[in-house]
C-alpha cells in the first residue's frame, strides 16, 4: 500500500534561513506527488506538484521540491524563509486511482 | 468565486446524536472527498465520490455515510456520534481527466466537530 512519511514533526528556522522539509513515499510506479500548506485555522492549499518530467518543480511562494526516485523522496525547499511561512506542511501521493494519501505533516516555526 | 464551502464551521454533539456536515463546490468538479485531520496523523480519507450517484470508501469509513445526488453537494453523515469522531473534517474536490491518481485537490476551510 502507498504511504508517505514525513520524519520531522516540527522544525524551527530563523527568518531568512534556508528550509528543507523531508518527505519519503512508498509507491510501486511513478508517483504523483504533492506538497500542500495549511495555515492556522485554514484548509490546505497546493504548493506544488510533480507528475512527470523535470524532477525539480517550482511552486508558489518561492518553494521548490526535488523528486529523487532512487531515494523515494520529494523534499520541499525554500532558500529564504519569511515569518509568513509558519504553517503546517503536508506531503501527499496520488495512489494511481482516486485516493490521495497524506503524510502526518511537519509544522514549521519561524524565529524572528 | 466560492470554491469549496463547508458548514458548519464548529459543532458540538453528544454521544449518540446524529448530524450532517455539508459540503458544496461551484467548480463543476466531478471528484469530491471527505478527510478527517487528527494531531500526528495527517489527513485520512473517509469517503469519496467520482460523480453523482457514485461513492466509495476511503481509509476510515466506519461510522460515516455519504451520498452524492448532485455534482455540487457531498454531505457527510454521522449516524450515531462517538467521542472518537472528534476531529476536524475537510471536504476537498478536484476535476478529473488528469492522469488518474493526479487529483489536485481544492479544500474547504474545515469543520471542527467535538463529541462529548
Amino acid at each position: 500500500a502507498q504511504s508517505v512519511t514525513q520524519p520531522d514533526i516540527h522544525i524551527t528556522v530563523s527568518e531568512g534561513a534556508s528550509l528543507e522539509l523531508r518527505c519519503n513515499y512508498s509507491y510501486g510506479a511513478t508517483p504523483y506527488l504533492f506538497w500542500y500548506v495549511q495555515s492556522p485555522g485554514q484548509g490546505l492549499q497546493l504548493l506544488l506538484k510533480y507528475f512527470s518530467g523535470d524532477t525539480l518543480v517550482q511552486g508558489i511562494k518561492g518553494f521548490e521540491a526535488e523528486f529523487k526516485r532512487s531515494q523515494s523522496s520529494f523534499n520541499l525547499r525554500k532558500p529564504s524563509v519569511h515569518w509568513s511561512d509558519a504553517a503546517e506542511y503536508f506531503c501527499a501521493v496520488g495512489d494511481g486511482g482516486f485516493k490521495t494519501i497524506f503524510g502526518a505533516g511537519t509544522r514549521l516555526f519561524v524565529k524572528a | 468565486n466560492a470554491g469549496v464551502t463547508q458548514t458548519p464551521k464548529f459543532q458540538v454533539l453528544k454521544t449518540g446524536q446524529s448530524m450532517t456536515l455539508q459540503c458544496a463546490q461551484d467548480m463543476n468538479h466531478e471528484y469530491m472527498s471527505w478527510y478527517r485531520q487528527d494531531p500526528g496523523m495527517g489527513l485520512r480519507l473517509i469517503h469519496y465520490s467520482v460523480g453523482a450517484g457514485i461513492t466509495d470508501q476511503g481509509e476510515v469509513p466506519n461510522g460515516y455515510n455519504v451520498s452524492r445526488s448532485t455534482t455540487e453537494d457531498f454531505p457527510l453523515r454521522l449516524l450515531s456520534a462517538a467521542p472518537s469522531q472528534t476531529s476536524v473534517y475537510f471536504c476537498a474536490s478536484s476535476a478529473l481527466g488528469q492522469p488518474s491518481g493526479a487529483n489536485v485537490l481544492t479544500f474547504g476551510a474545515g469543520s471542527r466537530l467535538t463529541v462529548l
